[in-house]
């Protein structure tokens, strides 16, 4: 029962940098997100997505890409890595009906140097 | 847009004691979800409790419990009976039930310590 699984943990990029954050549930959720962590502002969300196909920005979009080809997948790109993306980055899913609990990934804490 | 406030960056509790962690919200809706996460040093986010804005009984689970003032927006979280374990990082959550997908507004959070 693996959840919400997200790869990699860790991971340091030099400023332009390109790399991808990957995002994989088993719980057949139509909803996922991605959200950053940052001291002091708590999480704020990136981009998110209502099933496959269908994506949308969230509150802090700008720098990152995404795409959902499959219900289970929901990758995040990063086009060309700036410091200001230093942060820990969490994906999420969840149905879209009855409890409406998110389930979250164990994060990625990104470096950019 | 909704906003989320957590004026507390920190609290301490001794071990056995209760504690009471602030979130106060900002909304033009009336039909929401309100929820407190907790986050250890794991990095983990574990959702601890929800309560629905229709609802006008306050949530409960186990040692921890809400005071839901919806006049107000205000969500505090109770935790009794405080145990070790305990000690994390507290995030207060909007979600708007008008809205489609997973859409979280987060509170920057609150640390808290437990002392033994």
């Amino acid at each position: 029962n693996a959840g919400v699984t997200q790869t990699p943990k860790f991971q340091v990029l030099k400023t332009g940098q390109s790399m991808t954050l990957q995002c994989a549930q088993d719980m057949n959720h139509e909803y996922m997100s991605w959200y950053r962590q940052d001291p002091g502002m708590g999480l704020r969300l990136i981009h998110y997505s209502v099933g496959a196909g269908i994506t949308d920005q969230g509150e802090v979009p700008n720098g990152y890409n995404v795409s959902r080809s499959t219900t289970e997948d929901f990758p995040l790109r990063l086009l060309s890595a700036a410091p200001s993306q230093t942060s820990v980055y969490f994906c999420a899913s969840s149905y879209s009906g009855g409890t409406l609990e998110a389930f979250f990934g164990q994060g990625t804490r990104l470096t950019v140097v | 847009a909704q906003t989320v406030t957590q004026s507390q960056p920190e609290m301490s509790v001794q071990e056995a004691e209760t504690v009471t962690l602030s979130c106060t919200y900002d909304t033009s809706e009336s039909d929401y979800y309100l929820f407190w996460y907790k986050q250890p040093p794991s990095r983990q986010m574990i959702l601890v409790i929800r309560q629905e804005a229709y609802k006008q009984q306050n949530a409960t689970e186990n040692r921890f419990s809400v005071n839901f003032q919806k006049a107000a927006k205000s969500f505090s979280l109770k935790i009794s009976d405080s145990q070790l374990g305990d000690a994390a990082m507290y995030f207060c959550a909007y979600r708007s039930a008008m809205e489609y997908g997973n859409k979280l507004v987060f509170g920057a959070g609150t640390i808290l310590r437990v002392k033994s």
